[in-house]
């Protein structure tokens, strides 16, 4: 069982609209949590980190549920730019240490 | 210009070659790692380093080796090319703070006949 499992998609978003998705992970005792952006054939980059308390960035909301142990991504009025490949991202120890445990993506599509 | 680089961006290459894959950065960071990244797979963590003295072995590190030469370059070597290394493999930084984050080189793609 992959430590970190992402639906691959792809969602096809039409502009605008508003699209979530989910990534489990099945070590309860992870403790961050991160959603990375990937272009395709290009380099990851961290979108943002998901706090305990959920947060958001601009059209981005990342939630965690501990209990079902879950994160979520949600974006909202979907860009044409937001076409990428969205990774789920989790570490296991609260420690400096940064070795990730990657998801393998979900696509998303934002159709005009 | 690029903070991490990678050399080279592509590369074919014969079953049993010796291939050396290059990663610089000019971020400062002390740790730098190797992942490849397949189909369906997400990135696997290859080897890392904390430091110019410091080598550890990630979860897929049979069949290859690193080197880091110094701060700044971390050198991954595939001793004896085999086709199922044919991957697109990625370089990383980051620093020992709370961020965890990590910067990603722009890759390498790697094919192996």
């Amino acid at each position: 069982r992959k430590e970190v499992e992402q639906d691959p998609g792809p969602f096809n978003v039409p502009e605008g609209a508003t699209v979530a998705f989910n990534c489990t992970y099945s070590n309860s005792a992870s403790q961050s949590f991160f959603w990375y952006r990937q272009d395709c054939r290009k380099e990851p980059k961290l979108l943002m980190s998901v706090y305990s308390s959920g947060n958001e960035d601009g059209r981005f909301t990342a939630q965690l549920n501990r209990a079902s142990q879950y994160i979520s991504l949600l974006i909202r009025d979907s860009k044409l730019s937001d076409s990428a490949t969205y990774l789920c991202v989790v570490i296991e120890k609260a420690d400096s240490w940064g070795k990730l445990q990657f998801g393998a993506g979900t696509q998303v599509v934002v159709t005009p | 210009d690029a903070d991490v680089t990678q050399t080279p961006r592509n590369r074919i290459t014969k079953t049993g070659k010796r291939i050396m894959l290059e990663c610089s950065q000019t971020k400062g960071h002390d740790r730098m790692y190797w992942y490849r990244q397949d189909p369906g797979l997400g990135l696997r963590l290859i080897y890392y380093s904390f430091d110019v003295k410091d080598i550890n072995k990630g979860e897929i590190s049979d069949g290859y080796s690193v080197s880091r030469q110094a701060q700044a370059k971390f050198s991954l070597s595939l001793e004896s090319a085999i086709p199922n290394q044919t991957a697109l493999y990625f370089c990383a930084t980051s620093v020992p703070s709370g961020s965890n984050e990590q910067f990603f080189g722009p890759g390498t793609r790697l094919t192996v006949l």
